[in-house]
């Protein structure tokens, strides 16, 4: 709920910007990466995936970038919206989102209008 | 929220009392997850399951026992609640790869 932003480190974006969104991941052997997005009061929501023999992919405005030499992975989300508001976590896993997965703190992203 | 509901989503209960969360699917996936979220911790990982009657420790198991008796229902139980375990308790599925979390059940231990 709205206590999952406390505490995190915020971005906050002008609307219609892009917002880049960083992690730093602990694990050299994992070979899987998810952003997910939380809305207050809400549960995790898939954002975009990625898996360690890539190091880009896009979706519908976001792009994930993955570069495993410094262990980093970031979001990029074009033309910020709103609604786009709410605390992000980079989760990684070693064989696939079957397997457990190991997540960040989180960022909060702030949309101001 | 891909078939995954939990119950209760919110309860008070008091220290040293038995608590127990039910998270129930209609996807037939076979990994199911319960997670804690407190501030400043992000997600983890207390038990998963990867089938029926076969269940793992996370990383934060103290104080907490699953059992998964059928595929549809993953249960967390708080042997004897403390305040500690105050948090929002998450259950999620995988299946195609990718992890759906539930609604979220608020537990306030007093």
């Amino acid at each position: 709920g709205e206590s999952v932003g406390l505490h995190l480190p915020t971005l906050s974006v002008q609307e219609g910007d892009n917002s880049i969104i960083n992690c730093a991941y602990s694990n050299s052997a994992s070979d899987y990466f998810i952003w997910y997005k939380q809305e207050s009061g809400k549960g995790p929501q898939f954002i975009i995936d990625i898996r360690s023999n890539m190091d880009k992919r896009q979706g519908q405005r976001v792009t994930v970038l993955l570069n495993k030499t410094v262990k980093h992975l970031s979001l990029q989300i074009a033309a910020t919206q709103p609604g786009d508001s709410a605390v992000y976590f980079c989760a990684e896993s070693y064989t696939g989102a079957n397997s457990k997965l190991t997540f960040g703190k989180g960022i909060t992203l702030s949309v101001r209008p | 929220d891909a078939g995954i509901t939990q119950s209760p989503r919110h309860k008070v209960t008091e220290t040293g009392t038995p608590v127990t969360l039910r998270c129930h699917q209609t996807e037939n996936h076979r990994y199911m997850y319960w997670y804690r979220q407190d501030p400043g911790h992000g997600l983890r990982l207390i038990h998963y399951s990867y089938g029926v009657k076969d269940t793992d420790k996370g990383e934060v198991s103290d104080g907490y026992s699953v059992s998964r008796s059928k595929t549809e229902d993953f249960l967390l139980t708080l042997e004897s609640a403390t305040s500690s375990q105050t948090s929002v308790y998450f259950c999620a599925i995988a299946g195609n790869n990718e992890q759906f979390f539930g609604p979220g059940t608020r537990l306030t231990v007093l």
